[in-house]
């Protein structure tokens, strides 16, 4: 089982609507969660953190957090084509990083 | 807002020389961590390095790597007799402590190319 996991993508939606991604982790002690946005050929930015069951929101994104599921997900709303990247879900300690989303925001 | 820098952006090397990249993590940071992506594929971490020596490193870094913080601000990684296999961009992060919820910020990253 991979450490880190996240749905398979690439994911396509209208701009405006939500997006929605997802990952699931193997290590059950894993504490701290991060989205990461990287867009071809730089460096991964971090979108959010999260350690806490349940929902944090910044502005538009919304991290989501269940750690009986081993489960976190990053929700985008009113996505904007500047939204369009690779989307990366990370887990510390060594920050192993998922395989990353390709999200594409239409007009 | 301070940043993690890498240099050289773009490093070409023979295959079977050494590359010296180098990275200067914030300065009030205490953790220090390489990564590599081969391109299109994922992230995969290196090495992290805390107190001036290693602390966790991965498969990928064998005896052909080497990291090093020769003064109080340069965080470099050593890669003896380069291989093809080696192209990839190579990214250098730093994390302020090690408290739950507290991210690694990236540098711009150094695209090395093994000719």
């Amino acid at each position: 089982q991979k450490e880190v996991e996240q749905n398979s993508g690439p994911l396509s939606v209208p701009e405006g609507a939500i997006a929605s991604l997802n990952c699931t982790y193997s290590d059950r002690g894993s504490q701290s969660f991060f989205w990461y946005r990287q867009y071809s050929g730089k460096s991964p930015e971090l979108i959010m953190s999260i350690y806490s069951n349940g929902d944090k929101e910044d502005g538009r994104f919304t991290a989501q957090l269940n750690k009986a599921s081993q489960y976190v997900s990053l929700l985008i709303r009113d996505s904007q084509p500047s939204d369009s990247a690779t989307y990366l879900c990370a887990v510390i300690g060594k920050l192993t990083f998922g395989q990353g989303t390709i999200l594409t925001v239409h007009p | 807002e301070p940043e993690v820098t890498q240099t050289p952006s773009h490093q070409v090397t023979q295959m079977g020389q050494e590359v010296i990249l180098r990275c200067v993590p914030i300065s009030n940071h205490l953790y220090f961590y390489w990564y590599r992506q081969i391109l299109g594929q994922k992230v995969e971490f290196l090495v992290s390095f805390y107190n001036n020596e290693i602390s966790e490193k991965s498969e990928i870094f064998d005896d052909q790597f080497s990291v090093e913080r020769p003064d109080g601000s340069n965080f470099t990684l050593k890669i003896r007799s380069t291989k093809l296999e080696d192209s990839a961009m190579y990214f250098c992060a730093s994390r302020r402590g090690d408290r739950v919820g507290q991210p690694q910020h990236f540098g711009d990253g150094t695209r090395l190319s093994i000719l």
